[in-house]
Formats: C-alpha cells, structure tokens, sequence
C-alpha cells in the first residue's frame, strides 16, 4: 500500500515557539493533503486541507494565521504551529489520498505528538 | 455538513466472540464509508471499506453493512483476537467532493484473552 510519512514523530517545546511538522506521501503524488488534529481519547477533526500550488482551506474555527499550511510539492506538506501554547498540545495527523485498485483511499502518517511546555 | 455518530464508546468481548461497531451518517449524498484501526500512539489504519452501491463486504473476519435507507453502516469482527484490541473509527466521505472525511467519535475495543 501507499506510505505516508511524518517528521517528527515528537517534539516538545517552550510556550511561544513554532513548530513545523512535515508529512510526506513516499511513494506517490498528492495535490491534496490532509491535516488532522487528535485529543486524548477522542477522534481525528480535520483542520484544513492541504493544495499543492494554492491555498490551503481550513475548516470552521482553525486560525489560519496560526496554523500554517504550505503544500510545497507534489509529495510534502508542512503545518506549523506559530506561537504554540500549552493548549495546542495535541497529535497531529495528516493523510493523503490516491488511487488503489478503482477507488480513491487515503493513506495516514503516523502523527506526530507535539506537547508544548 | 455531515455527523458520523458511532455506538459504543467501549466494547469488551471474550476472545473468540464477536464484536459490531454501529454508525449512523446524516449527509445522505455520502458514498464512501471506510472503517480505521488506531492503535496507542499511531495513525489509523484502513481495515475495510464499502461504498454506497454495495450492501455488504467481508474480508476474512471482518465484515461491513451498510443500509443506505437507515443512513447507517456497521463493522462485524468475528472470532476477535488479543491484537484486535486498539480504537476503531467509522468515517464518512463524498468521493467527488474532494474525500473530506467525516469520522464518528471512536470505539475502544478490548479482547480479553
């Protein structure tokens, strides 16, 4: 099956600086990517859609200005978290779609934990 | 835009039992119904999937149904095993609206040995 990849798998950091999280689809090309958040013990929401060559769209609530979401290539997408704070501790999934078989499924990243002291 | 309620939150079944999961979907234009296994600490994994034109799938001991009329479809895991103990999400999609998906709200599953 397809390989989605995300870099790092962890990262802890002081209140007030940016995180940047990596997901790489490895063996094929996504011009959509997704990103998802996930609390303890709860379920993925998505935060925003990832667009190689333009912009990204966010869902109801994401702030955009602090989550930024750069689609540089066919195969990476970047989030960064600007400015993090305790609460934006959290795990963070992306995804990317592509065809198997005759049909479209996405393929996750393993997430990375970010915790944010 | 579309809910994905998922039945139980917690399900604990002897090993060798079966186990069902329950998922009701509220945007009737969705096709595309794929069913994730997470374990602690890892992204989700696809076990099976079913599409609106289908009313059944089973790959080996895992099995979904999916009535379209009810706006609901359900995950079977039959003769569950120790390593079938992670969460499971169901999830919801269109496939021609760019395959947002929808995710329901999570059943941690436990098989006791």
């Amino acid at each position: 099956g397809a390989v989605v990849s995300q870099h790092p798998s962890r990262v802890i950091c002081k209140s007030g600086t940016s995180v940047k999280i990596e997901c790489r689809s490895l063996d094929f090309q996504a011009t959509t990517m997704f990103w998802y958040r996930q609390f303890p013990k709860q379920s993925l929401m998505l935060m925003a859609t990832s667009n190689e060559g333009s912009k990204a769209t966010y869902e109801q609530g994401v702030e955009k200005d602090k989550f930024l979401i750069n689609h540089a290539s066919l195969t990476l997408s970047t989030l960064t978290v600007t400015s993090a704070h305790p609460e934006d501790s959290s795990f963070y999934i992306c995804s990317a779609p592509t065809w198997t078989a005759n049909y479209n499924e996405q393929f996750f990243g393993p997430g990375t934990r970010l915790t944010v002291l | 835009g579309e809910n994905v309620e998922q039945h139980p939150s917690t399900l604990s079944v002897q090993e060798g039992d079966s186990a069902v999961i329950k998922c009701t979907y509220s945007d009737s234009a969705s096709n595309y119904f794929p069913w994730y296994k997470q374990e602690l600490g890892k992204g989700p994994q696809l076990i099976i999937d079913i599409r609106s034109n289908v009313g059944e799938k089973k790959d080996q001991r895992i099995a979904v149904t999916l009535n379209k009329t009810a706006k609901h479809f359900s995950l079977h895991i039959t003769e569950t095993q120790p390593e079938d103990s992670a969460v499971y999400f169901c999830a919801a999609s269109i496939q021609a609206a760019g395959n947002k998906l929808t995710f329901g709200g999570g059943t941690r599953v436990l098989v006791k040995p």
